[in-house]
């Protein structure tokens, strides 16, 4: 079985601009959570969404939004891009939102000049 | 004070020595206790988790819990080149109805051949 994917797997954007990171589970899965991960740090929690509705949120501006589809996919948009948004953005399944196992895909890599 | 602390390394050790990683926490709401593994690059990968104090083994790595020390270690033994990768500890509790993982910084491995 295919694990998370993630699209597109690198990004350059410069600042002030918008950008969308795509995501697909694990087949089965139902909830998926959104990580940034900056170059030497642990990744920090942004989002998670089940079953289409945002459960939980972590420290981040509004300028970070996201949406899962029907399907279980998910979108993260930020806006107004920043060059502190400059991170590994990873995103994480689990089967419902209580589940402790997270599974993440290989994340994609913005780079905002 | 960050709510997870990671002895930051890097490490270097050689090939077959054993190796010790360590966190702290502050939080006593954390409850699960997870290790990921970090390839260059690539998204974090499950190597172990657990619940209670006391010890979790699974092959070559033993991960080590003390609540009352709020103290998490993963011990590696036999260690080879492949370990080498960057190590994080997380940490897990229920935010509302979401579950959010809290990580360390890393400590990155290098095992001489």
């Amino acid at each position: 079985d295919a694990g998370v994917t993630q699209s597109p797997t690198h990004l350059i954007k410069t600042r002030g601009q918008h950008v969308t990171l795509r995501c697909s589970p694990i087949s089965g899965h139902k909830s998926v959570s959104w990580y940034q991960q900056v170059l030497g740090q642990g990744p920090q929690f942004i989002f998670q969404y089940y079953e289409k509705e945002e459960r939980g949120r972590g420290n981040f501006p509004d300028r970070f939004s996201a949406r899962q589809f029907p399907n279980y996919s998910s979108e993260l948009n930020v806006n107004a891009l920043l060059l502190g948004d400059s991170a590994l953005y990873l995103c994480a399944s689990t089967s419902t939102a209580a589940n402790e196992k997270l599974f993440f895909g290989s994340g994609t890599q913005l780079s905002v000049l | 004070q960050k709510e997870v602390e990671q002895d930051p390394g890097p490490l270097s050790v050689p090939e077959g020595a054993i190796v010790s990683l360590n966190c702290t926490y502050s939080n006593s709401a954390f409850q699960y206790f997870m290790w990921y593994r970090q390839y260059s690059r690539k998204g974090p990968e499950l190597l172990m988790y657990t619940y209670s104090s006391g010890n979790k083994e699974d092959g070559r790595f033993t991960a080590q819990v003390d609540k009352s020390s709020k103290y998490i270690s993963l011990f590696i033994r036999d260690s080879q080149p492949s370990d080498s990768a960057t190590y994080l500890c997380a940490m897990s509790r229920l935010s509302g109805s979401a579950r959010q993982l809290t990580f360390g910084s890393g400590t990155q491995l290098t095992v001489l051949p």
